[in-house]
């Protein structure tokens, strides 16, 4: 399979305990996203990699969330001291862009669904 | 910031008639208007995309319209059938960030 992949798929933790999740894009994608759904709505933008820098964060990306592409391929997202309101669907994406801009097709990955009890 | 807003959230046509998906945005710089298809347990996945320089693009039972004056575009489906059942979102992008809409859910029934 040769598209964009998350692990894992399912994440149960207790409140207060760190997750980290990871994306593996499509191989030679420069671009890769992080997005956040919750149930009956559209993914929410959190942040975006071109190649390893990070270009754009959005306010919803509190303290708490760190999210790294060290060498420009796979990426990890971290989430600290987890609340109940982080429960929801994260979705990363890739694609091939240019310098800068999100204006180009976006592939998903199946989602790492996390709860938070 | 952007703004985009969805009209149905859900649809039930019969198969075969067309379906018709609506959205409006805020932002004038957005330049780029994809559509994804979303089913149960999955990532969403592009079915359709349009950019500012054109106002209607078509992929065999699907097409898109773009007016920019009025900041709407549209989604149409024709001669559906039950595996377009899905969920779809319509999104507007500008160099900085790409928002969703809340989604429409497409029922096909046969």
């Amino acid at each position: 399979d040769t598209g964009v992949s998350q692990d894992p798929r399912h994440k149960i933790t207790k409140r207060g305990q760190n997750v980290t999740f990871r994306c593996d894009p499509i191989s030679e994608h420069n671009r890769l996203y992080w997005y956040r759904q919750t149930l009956g709505q559209g993914p929410e933008f959190l942040t975006y990699f071109q190649n390893e820098a990070q270009l754009e964060k959005s306010r919803l990306l509190s303290d708490r969330f760190s999210a790294e592409r060290p060498k420009g391929s796979f990426s990890t997202l971290e989430i600290q001291r987890t609340e109940q309101g982080d429960s929801a669907m994260y979705l990363c994406a890739s694609s091939l862009g240019g310098l800068a801009g999100v204006d180009s097709e976006q592939f998903f990955g199946p989602g790492t669904r996390l709860t938070v009890l | 910031g952007e703004n985009v807003e969805q009209h149905p959230s859900t649809l039930s046509v019969q198969e075969g008639d067309s379906a018709v998906i609506k959205c409006t945005y805020s932002d004038s710089a957005s330049n780029y208007f994809p559509w994804y298809k979303q089913e149960l347990g999955k990532g969403p996945q592009l079915i359709i995309d349009i950019r500012s320089n054109v106002g209607e693009k078509k992929d065999q039972r699907i097409a898109v319209t773009l007016n920019k004056t009025a900041k709407h575009f549209s989604l149409h489906i024709t001669e559906t059938q039950p595996e377009d059942s899905a969920v779809y979102f319509c999104a507007a992008s500008t160099s900085d960030d790409m928002r969703f809409g809340a989604g429409t859910r497409l029922t096909v029934k046969p």
